[in-house]
């Protein structure tokens, strides 16, 4: 079973509209932490943010949101006010455990955001 | 510099050639990783470094080598390749240790043509 499920193979936004990035993960570990990050047509994976099993409140990094739902298991990205700049493969990602040999980030396939003007 | 660097970022070799790659951070960092991103496949963990000892190896086969000679520095060496080794390789590297929330940070990767 994929431990990271992202849904949208693609999705479209306009310019300064806000866009939701669907996100589902499983795992038994009580202790965890979410991540995305970004990869434009560079190649280079940028961090954009984290959220951990415990926060009680959701992630915040300025555009960038993270609704965190713990009981549905999903950790969707919310990137508000979309600039041009945004257009690129988005990636969520999560870390499991807390055992000192458990380095895995476990990716999902991505989605492509494309904004346009 | 800053952050993650690797070279080279382009490279074209053949199925008989032998190549290095090379990653360096200047973050501070104790763990450093490569990963293999493949067109249409999430990205694959290949292999971690821990304070210079090898931690995990992904089932990766024998003709990709890595080698950390420091904390700072991490080669993936590679020897006849397949051509479905083409890919982009992407190294990371974080704080090392236990917490959920280490946070890795990328380089700009290298992309492999096979031929």
């Amino acid at each position: 079973a994929q431990k990271i499920t992202q849904t949208q193979p693609g999705m479209f936004v306009q310019e300064k509209e806000a866009v939701t990035l669907d996100c589902t993960y499983d795992t038994s570990d009580q202790s965890y932490g979410l991540f995305w990050y970004k990869q434009p047509s560079s190649g280079e994976m940028i961090f954009l943010i984290y959220q951990g099993s415990y926060d009680e409140q959701n992630a915040t990094e300025g555009r960038y949101s993270l609704n965190f739902q713990k009981a549905r298991k999903s950790a969707n990205l919310v990137i508000s006010a979309s600039q041009l700049g945004d257009s690129a493969m988005y990636f969520c990602a999560m870390r499991e455990g807390l055992s000192y040999n458990t380095d895995k980030l476990i990716f999902g396939t991505g989605t492509r955001l494309q904004v346009f003007p | 510099e800053t952050g993650v660097t690797q070279t080279p970022r382009h490279l074209v070799m053949g199925m008989t050639n032998k190549k290095s790659l090379k990653c360096e951070q200047h973050l501070g960092h104790n763990a450093m990783y490569w990963y293999k991103q493949s067109a249409k496949k999430p990205l694959e963990l290949m292999f971690v470094y821990n304070f210079k000892e090898q931690t995990e190896n992904n089932s990766v086969p024998s003709r990709f080598s890595p080698e950390c000679p420091n904390s700072s520095h991490l080669f993936l060496h590679l020897h006849t390749l397949q051509p479905e080794d083409s890919a982009l390789y992407l190294c990371a590297s974080s704080q090392g240790g236990a917490a959920p929330l280490e946070t890795q940070y990328f380089g700009p990767g290298t992309r492999l043509l096979v031929l």
